[in-house]
């Protein structure tokens, strides 16, 4: 069963725009975490941000997380078309000493050069 | 260094066959998630090993799948008498351990469909 949930479901924007994606969770977590898939294969790990954390920065990525709310942003600045992926946000919770991961649906980002 | 490789990358199979999907993680890491993603369900965990432990197979979907970990190595992941509702991308990933805040490198998949 799903844990997480994104918004928008699918985004386009245009090259060079930031593009912003949201996702919220339902139960208490240990850490999330963003992943990108092309072509419906491999997900690609980008950002973990942990629960005692509130942003995060790698690149042109930016994190936030808001535990009291139960949810994440993720911010791509100055995207560029080969940023044209889904977007999935995942989360680890408190499992004993299982660290699997229960994904949101995603996000369709289109961008167009 | 490689990566996570998975094969076959593509199966097609008759209803009521069975299959074997191979994953081969990345040397050296100890936990192995099976994961599977299909229009209907979306990205799903289905079974996890982490070194010598007994695998968590919470999220088997029925007793007709399983897999095995071969050494600490390799794993099979077997679908019985498979079904229609069985077609999906079957994802593996392996991570250095078991602790929450390793990222989980993932492989290729293997894209199943049952006619």
């Amino acid at each position: 069963s799903q844990q997480g949930e994104e918004d928008p479901q699918a985004l386009s924007i245009q090259e060079g725009e930031n593009a912003t994606m949201n996702c919220s969770y339902k139960t208490s977590i240990n850490n999330l975490q963003w992943y990108r898939q092309n072509s419906g294969r491999g997900l690609v790990h980008l950002i973990l941000i942990r629960s005692n954390e509130r942003e995060k920065h790698s690149g042109r990525l930016r994190v936030t997380l808001d535990t009291s709310k139960k949810s994440s942003s993720l911010l791509i600045t100055a995207s560029r078309a080969a940023d044209t992926a889904s977007y999935f946000c995942a989360t680890v919770g408190y499992t004993g000493a299982n660290s699997k991961l229960t994904f949101g649906k995603g996000i369709t980002l289109s961008v167009r050069p | 260094g490689a990566g996570v490789s998975q094969s076959p990358s593509n199966k097609v199979t008759e209803k009521g066959k069975d299959v074997e999907l191979r994953c081969d993680p990345i040397s050296g890491h100890t936990a192995l998630y099976w994961y599977r993603q299909s229009l209907g369900q979306g990205l799903e965990f289905l079974i996890y090993f982490q070194g010598n432990s007994a695998p968590d197979k919470s999220g088997l979907p029925s007793d007709r799948f399983s897999a095995e970990r071969t050494g600490g190595s390799v794993s099979t992941l077997t679908i019985q008498r498979t079904q229609q509702e069985d077609s999906a991308v079957y994802l593996c990933a392996s991570s250095p351990g078991g602790q929450a805040t390793y990222e989980q490198y993932f492989g290729p998949g293997t894209r199943l469909t049952v006619t």
